[in-house]
């Protein structure tokens, strides 16, 4: 299974402000992909990131909100941008297995407060 | 489309006490079924998985088994802990198996 990192933890940020996430993994990867988790709630998968091209986006997500950037096979970031107390959440990051892609491995996390 | 729900909680046990955790599913074609389990503060692990029907996922002393006539996949264990605490997610692959559908998610609290 891979080992992946995010940076940062843990943040409070002021409202209208941006924040880049940043995603590295052990060992290269095809596909990774972006959740967020508001809190008590489950897992909403906001877009998949593509090496070498634009993200897919899910419904309800845009790329000028959550802008996401693919650089090679180990890592990704995602940026919220002019946040709101709205965007408060886990943001996670994870990555499909190599041997079972219906399998996804996680990071720890990054928890967002905006005030 | 294809969608998890899962038992509300929270949960609440003692320890050595019997968990079941409801999971029904509706999917198109054969998804694999997952359960996932987040400790506190940390991100989500992989608990255990079945790919098709009447396979049984265990792991840790967990068990689910993949049930296509009720288009079900709970969760079992025969005696928990107190480490067991933490949040429990169900979910299914998706579009050819890149996609996942995750349940709301049940917390369970385990008391010595």
């Amino acid at each position: 299974s891979a080992v992946i990192s995010q940076k940062p933890s843990r943040d409070i940020c002021q409202r209208g402000t941006s924040l880049t996430i940043q995603c590295q993994v052990d060992s290269q990867v095809t596909m990774m992909f972006w959740y967020r988790q508001q809190p008590g709630q489950s897992l909403t998968l906001i877009a998949t990131a593509n090496q070498g091209s634009e993200a897919t986006y899910e419904s309800g997500f845009v790329i000028d909100k959550f802008p996401i950037s693919r650089p090679n096979l180990t890592f990704s970031t995602l940026t919220v941008s002019n946040m709101s107390p709205e965007d408060s959440s886990i943001y996670l990051c994870s990555v499909a297995g190599s041997g079972s892609t219906d399998t996804q491995y996680f990071g720890p996390g990054t928890r967002l407060t905006v005030l | 489309g294809n969608s998890v729900t899962q038992m509300e909680g929270p949960v609440t046990l003692s320890e050595e006490a019997f968990l079941t955790i409801n999971c029904t599913y509706t999917a198109t074609g054969y998804p694999s079924l997952f359960w996932y389990v987040q400790y506190p503060g940390e991100g989500l692990q992989l608990l255990l998985k079945a790919t098709k029907a009447d396979d049984k996922g265990s792991n840790k002393g967990f068990e689910a088994t993949y049930r296509k006539e009720t288009t079900s996949f709970h969760l079992e264990k025969g005696s928990v802990q107190v480490s067991d605490s933490a949040v429990y997610f169900c979910a299914l692959s998706d579009d050819g198996g890149f996609k996942t559908i995750f349940g709301a998610g049940t917390r369970l609290f385990v008391k010595a």
